[in-house]
């Protein structure tokens, strides 16, 4: 069991450009959190994807948004990038139905310039 | 609205030594809560899941409490070792796995 996995690991982009992280959740999860932790911080809910759909947001602007797929994957994408979007961005997944552990993956660190 | 509270934010104890990590929160209306292990710019490592209904969880040199009642939960650690060093986060849920985080512990162990 490969656990969650994100691509890519860094990476550096400029004040206004867009990126795609990327999220393959556990095996047999079928919900994907994405969750934004500057430095000495605790991760900030970002918003939760459940059956391709966004189920729950947190307090982001529309700047972020995503995307889940039928392989259950999801994808963040986030807009005219600012500084402060510098953080590392995780992603957890979960079983939607059941009181289970949520799974952390190793996070992607953006750096934006 | 749901806050979590970590302290100490800093702890540095020489090896071997028990010690105690507090999380705190302000609405006790939890689904369950988990302890996470953060190694520097890493990701989150699980390390135990307390359900709202359970009093302790125990794996290996670690036992958590919950007092959902008091809004706390600690994370004890026996016999700490240098591996040990990391930041320690508590997360609570709801129930829709949207998890609130304190700011956490940062656990040095030195040898």
């Amino acid at each position: 069991d490969a656990g969650v996995t994100q691509s890519p690991t860094h990476l550096i982009k400029t004040r206004g450009q867009q990126v795609t992280l990327r999220c393959s959740p556990k095996s047999g999860h079928d919900t994907v959190s994405w969750y934004q932790q500057a430095l000495g911080q605790g991760p900030q809910f970002i918003f939760q994807y459940y059956e391709e759909e966004e189920r729950q947001r947190g307090n982001f602007p529309d700047r972020f948004s995503g995307h889940q797929f039928p392989n259950y994957s999801s994808e963040l994408n986030v807009n005219a990038l600012l500084l402060g979007d510098s953080a590392l961005y995780l992603c957890a997944s979960s079983l939607a139905q059941g009181n289970t552990e949520a799974f952390f993956g190793q996070g992607t660190r953006l750096t934006v310039v | 609205k749901q806050e979590v509270t970590q302290i100490p934010a800093a702890l540095s104890v020489p090896e071997g030594e028990n010690l105690v990590l507090n999380c705190s929160f302000t609405d006790s209306a939890i689904y369950n809560l988990q302890w996470f292990r953060q190694d520097p710019g890493k990701g989150l490592t699980s390390l135990l899941l307390i359900q709202s209904s359970q009093r302790e969880q125990t794996s290996g040199r670690l036992n958590a409490s919950l007092d959902k009642s008091s809004g706390r939960s600690t994370l004890y650690i026996a016999a700490s070792q240098p591996g040990d060093s990391a930041t320690y986060l508590c997360a609570v849920n709801k129930g829709t796995y949207k998890y609130i985080f304190g700011t956490g512990t940062r656990l040095k162990v030195l040898a």
